[in-house]
């Protein structure tokens, strides 16, 4: 059975930071992983796709890996901003039809 | 690209009575949806996942006489909350996508979510 697991479940930072949020997975025979960012009370943005066969993804600030092999992704956030403050969400596909199995998540608060 | 609608966005009902909600994928066709539950500091669990014609497949645990989904067409799927109660309030939300069994690579996309709340 796929579980995911996110660390830190929260974190706070003063505007301006680097930041990485991890992501692990017990079940290696995925076909990709996908990184979401829900705000409060709403539903989730697709941030970034990575297929199993690539190793990061980037867009913007923001930048994906994938190490399929040790069951691990990271999701590189640079130069952080008030306005990435939100829940970031990782979640592999799993079993038929691609149902995703997501991670608890990591609450992330940016102070100006 | 990819949008999807969910309706309502939120409503609040009495116990004892049954709620639809809508999913609609409005620029593509979908051949699956999924439905999930949120509940307050959590993350998504999914409960069911419908394919477009035929009869849904709930996760273990999901009451399906409690929940039931249609998907009537490929860009609408529906969850109706039969006889809500209290401990149905939650944070409702579905996706939809391309995706076949096995196909991998396939990105879901989400709708905004439906807030429930049971009195």
């Amino acid at each position: 059975k796929q579980e995911v697991t996110q660390i830190p479940a929260a974190l706070s930072v003063p505007e301006g930071e680097n930041l990485v949020l991890n992501c692990s997975f017990t079940d290696s025979a995925i076909y990709n992983l996908q990184w979401f960012r829900q705000d409060p009370g709403k539903g989730l943005t697709s941030l970034l796709l990575i297929q199993s066969s690539q190793r990061e993804q980037t867009s913007g600030r923001l930048n994906a890996s994938l190490d399929k092999s040790s069951g691990r992704s990271t999701l590189y956030i640079a130069a952080s901003q008030p306005g990435d403050s939100a829940t970031y969400l990782c979640a592999v596909p799993s079993g038929g039809y691609n149902k995703l199995i997501f991670g608890a998540g990591t609450r992330l608060a940016v102070h100006p | 690209g990819a949008v999807v609608s969910q309706h309502p966005s939120w409503v609040i009902c009495k116990s004892g009575t049954s709620v639809k909600i809508e999913c609609r994928s409005l620029d593509f066709q979908a051949t699956t949806m999924f439905w999930y539950r949120q509940f307050p500091k959590q993350s998504l669990m999914l409960m069911a996942t419908s394919n477009e014609g035929s009869k849904a497949t709930y996760e273990q645990g999901v009451e399906k006489d409690k929940f039931l989904i249609n998907h009537a067409s490929l860009t609408l799927s529906t969850l109706t909350v039969t006889s809500a109660h209290p401990e149905d309030s939650s944070f409702y939300i579905c996706s939809a996508g391309l995706a076949a069994i096995h196909s991998g690579g396939d990105e879901q996309y989400f709708g905004p979510g439906t807030r429930l709340t049971v009195t």
